[in-house]
Parts: structure tokens; sequence; C-alpha cells
């Protein structure tokens, strides 16, 4: 039962142009929604979160919307840049729990 | 303030052996958590400790277990490895809450011939 998915295993961008990763979750106890960018080689590191009584969140390049009604989420990055390619994990936390995303691997074109 | 610090960095075992990793999460934060990296299975959760207790548990078999020591420092062993344990093991830490932003150490790579 997998509760967080990230349908798209991979995304190839140009550079400078708008790359967009998606998110859907089933459980609506969900309140906190976290992204995370993931290098080779390295941990997870976190890049943006959202509650869920906001709709958007916005930190520089980087953008996530909530949609609670269709369960999804949504982070956008403009402009992506090459050192944007990464391993790309979506979270969802309720109580004590985080559930992780498979994950999008993002590939920055030049 | 230094991270969180995972040893060791890569390990090799055979079928039926077992492995203790160890995970010194940052200075301060009380709960720690431990997730498995596959390709293709994203991270799952394996379990967390808060105060030297274990507070949440994934769906992994009783072959993994893990401890919290008092200074918060952590160790995850897995017995009788299979094959498939092969992986990426992650320990992150966060100061009180496991819903919290997850701080993650570098991993073990983890590889069972």
């Amino acid at each position: 039962d997998q509760q967080v998915k990230q349908n798209s295993p991979s995304l190839s961008v140009q550079e400078g142009r708008i790359s967009i990763l998606n998110c859907d979750y089933t459980n609506s106890m969900f309140d906190y929604f976290l992204w995370y960018k993931k290098y080779p080689a390295e941990g997870p590191t976190f890049l943006i979160s959202i509650s869920s009584i906001k709709d958007k969140n916005e930190d520089g390049r980087f953008t996530v919307f909530l949609n609670k009604s269709a369960k999804h989420l949504s982070l956008h990055i403009v402009p992506s840049q090459p050192g944007d390619s990464a391993v790309y994990f979506c979270a969802a936390s309720a109580d004590d729990k985080i559930i992780f995303g498979k994950g999008t691997r993002l590939h920055i074109l030049p | 303030k230094a991270g969180v610090t995972q040893t060791p960095r890569y390990l090799i075992k055979t079928r039926g052996q077992q492995v203790t990793l160890s995970c010194s999460p940052i200075s301060g934060h009380r709960s720690v958590s431990w997730y498995q990296q596959t390709p293709g299975q994203g991270l799952q959760f394996l379990f967390e400790y808060f105060s030297e207790t274990q507070r949440n548990k994934g769906n992994f078999p009783g072959r993994f277990s893990g401890r919290q020591f008092s200074n918060s420092r952590s160790e995850m062993n897995v017995s009788t490895l299979e094959l498939g344990d092969s992986a990426l093991y992650l320990c992150a830490s966060s100061p009180g809450q496991a819903n919290e932003k997850l701080f993650f150490g570098s991993g073990t790579q983890l590889s069972v011939l």
C-alpha cells in the first residue's frame, strides 16, 4: 500500500526552464509535506515543506503547491539549473510518522 | 554543528552473516530514524528511536533491529543477511518529533554477496 506516490521515475528539463515534480498521496490524515533532494553517495537534504493549512510555499527558485482536495502536491523549480540534477523525494507526515515516495530523478539538460 | 555521522561508509558481507551499523545524530537531537534505500523502492522506513525507546516501526522482518543509547547515538543490526538486504541504509535525526524536518547522514552502503 503506497501512501505517497511519485509516478514519474525520471524527468528531463532544459536548463533555464521550469521543472515540475508531482506527488500524490492517499491518506487524508497527512498534515505536513516535505521535499528532499538527494545527490549520489549523499544523504537526502531538506528542500522545502508545506503545512496542510497552506496551499503554497515559496523559497527562492523553489515553490511547493498543495491541492488537498486532489491529494496532490507539486514542486516547481524555476529557472532550472545544472546543480538541480538529483533525485527528489516527496514525503508526507502525520502524527510521528513520515512516509516517503519512491523519488523522481531530475535531469537538467544543457 | 557536526552533521549526522554514519559508520562505516561501505560494508561487504556474505549471506548468513550479521552486521551492525552506527549513527551519531546531530548534537541535541533526540530522535533517530533509520531508512533503507534500494533502487526503485525509495526510502523505506525501518524504525525510529526517541530517548532510548523505539517509538515507531516499519514493516521489516525481525532480523532488522535497532537500539539507541543515552547519548542518542543509535545502532541498527541485521542478522542472517540475505542478498536482498543489499541497500543504502540511511540514518536521520531530528530534535524531537519524527515528523519534523529530518537531517540525514550519508548512509552506509551494504553489499551482501
